[in-house]
């Protein structure tokens, strides 16, 4: 079975300063990882993913997240926070193997306030 | 926005009813996933429909089944109301290629409260 832990309900970070939102994972077979950003009374938006090859991927609105297979670890960083980044983050996984459901499982969310 | 239509946006039943809610998938798309989010928790996938067939299910019971159209939209339909049913319904569509990197792209949601 998979799962994925996010440890921090909540992120609080000062306009301008560094993010960073956590997550870990488990997963039988080669890991396949999204983040998501949910705003209020929203559906999900797709922010980036890892499936292979570099470690450090770059998706949108300056986002990006660092792959580290021996700590089973997939962090959301951003170099400089907005307050428009305030928002409820979710990362997923899928196991990389064919067969069986298709589905995403996902954490429980963090929520990032930025701060002004 | 994802171009992923979801209604109703807002649902109101009483226990024991049945519900169904519909998506409309992004254009190009061929492959429906529908997920239930309890409020404070992350999505949980409840199933997938490619090519009109249910192509995977997550840890849900019978009662929630489901549909998928030649145009790729589709139906969530949920028998015999729980009052643990009342949660946000997530549709994502997305295109089934070869391999299971395929981000999903997620609709707005219909907000089920069962009374």
């Amino acid at each position: 079975a998979q799962s994925v832990a996010q440890p921090e309900d909540q992120v609080n970070v000062a306009e301008g300063n560094p993010l960073t939102v956590k997550c870990t994972y488990s997963v039988s077979g080669n890991p396949y990882l999204f983040w998501y950003v949910q705003y209020p009374n929203r559906g999900l938006q797709f922010l980036l993913k890892y499936i292979t090859g570099d470690n450090l991927v770059k998706g949108s609105y300056g986002f990006e997240a660092e792959f580290n297979k021996s700590q089973t670890s997939f962090h959301l960083k951003k170099p400089s926070a907005l307050v428009s980044d305030s928002a409820l983050y979710f990362c997923a996984v899928r196991d990389g193997r064919g067969g069986g459901a298709d589905g995403l499982t996902f954490g429980k969310g963090t929520h990032l306030i930025i701060q002004p | 926005e994802t171009g992923v239509t979801q209604s109703p946006t807002h649902l109101i039943k009483t226990r024991g009813q049945q519900v169904t809610l519909r998506c409309s998938s992004q254009s190009g798309h061929n492959t429906v996933s529908w997920y239930q989010q309890a409020l404070g928790q992350g999505p949980q996938f409840i199933f997938q429909y490619y090519r009109e067939e249910e192509n995977g299910r997550g840890n849900f019971p019978p009662r929630f089944s489901g549909l998928q159209f030649p145009n790729y939209s589709s139906e969530l339909n949920v028998n015999a109301l729980e009052l643990d049913d009342s949660a946000l319904y997530l549709c994502a569509s997305s295109l089934r290629t070869g391999q299971r990197g395929n981000e999903q792209f997620f609709g707005p949601g219909t907000r089920l409260t069962v009374l």
